[in-house]
């Protein structure tokens, strides 16, 4: 079965800082791999997705992810944060086989401060 | 261009009542996925609708069905409300041939009393 983990539940940040955001799944086949962000009062949104070739994918607003195979992981990274990325950012894995439905993680609060 | 609409935007019930969610798809799309989000967790994959059949089902009690109509808008049904159906549910739209990209709806909050 799949599963995705997002270990971080709550992030604060100032504006500027980095951002790492964790995302570990568990899947033995070829996999997607998906963030969505939630702004607060608006739906899920589509942030960046990878499917194959480069690992390091650059999503919209500045952020990026890469996927490290050996490790199952698909981090969400963002230089330097504003606080127009406060949001719940959702990590969500598709397997290529079996299941056609996305997985998703508990998902990441983010709030950054002014 | 129209994204997934959904209504109602809130809804209130009691235990034991049925309810029925409504959602249009993304113009041109013609699959439709339902999905729970409780208070802090991530949505989960309810069941998803093409050529008005239900594809694929996730870990859901026969309690929530659905339906989706020819011009691929959906239905989501639950009968015999629990406390545990409050929720906020998301309808995502995509096509076919496309499944990895999806649309989301801005949701449906139920409140079960």
């Amino acid at each position: 079965a799949q599963s995705v983990s997002q270990h971080n539940h709550h992030v604060i940040l100032s504006e500027a800082a980095s951002l790492e955001l964790g995302c570990n799944y568990s899947y033995g086949g070829t996999v997607n791999l998906f963030w969505y962000v939630q702004y607060p009062g608006q739906h899920l949104q589509l942030l960046l997705k990878y499917f194959s070739g480069d690992p390091l994918v650059k999503g919209i607003k500045g952020f990026e992810a890469e996927f490290i195979k050996s490790k199952f992981s698909f981090n969400l990274r963002k230089p330097s944060v504003q606080w127009s990325d406060t949001a719940e950012y959702f990590c969500a894995v598709l397997a290529q086989t079996g299941a056609n439905n996305l997985f998703f993680g508990t998902g990441t609060r983010l709030t950054v401060i002014p | 261009d129209a994204g997934v609409t959904q209504s109602p935007t809130h809804l209130i019930k009691t235990r034991g009542q049925q309810v029925t969610l409504r959602c249009s798809p993304k113009s041109g799309h013609d699959t439709v996925s339902w999905y729970q989000q409780a208070l802090g967790q991530g949505p989960q994959f309810i069941f998803q609708y093409y050529e008005e059949e239900e594809r694929q089902r996730g870990n859901f009690p026969d309690r929530f069905s659905g339906h989706q109509f020819p011009n691929y808008s959906s239905e989501l049904n639950v009968n015999a409300l629990l406390l545990g159906d409050s929720a906020l549910y998301l309808c995502a739209s995509s096509l076919t041939g496309n499944i990895y990209e999806q649309y989301f709806g801005p949701g449906t909050r139920l409140t079960v009393t």
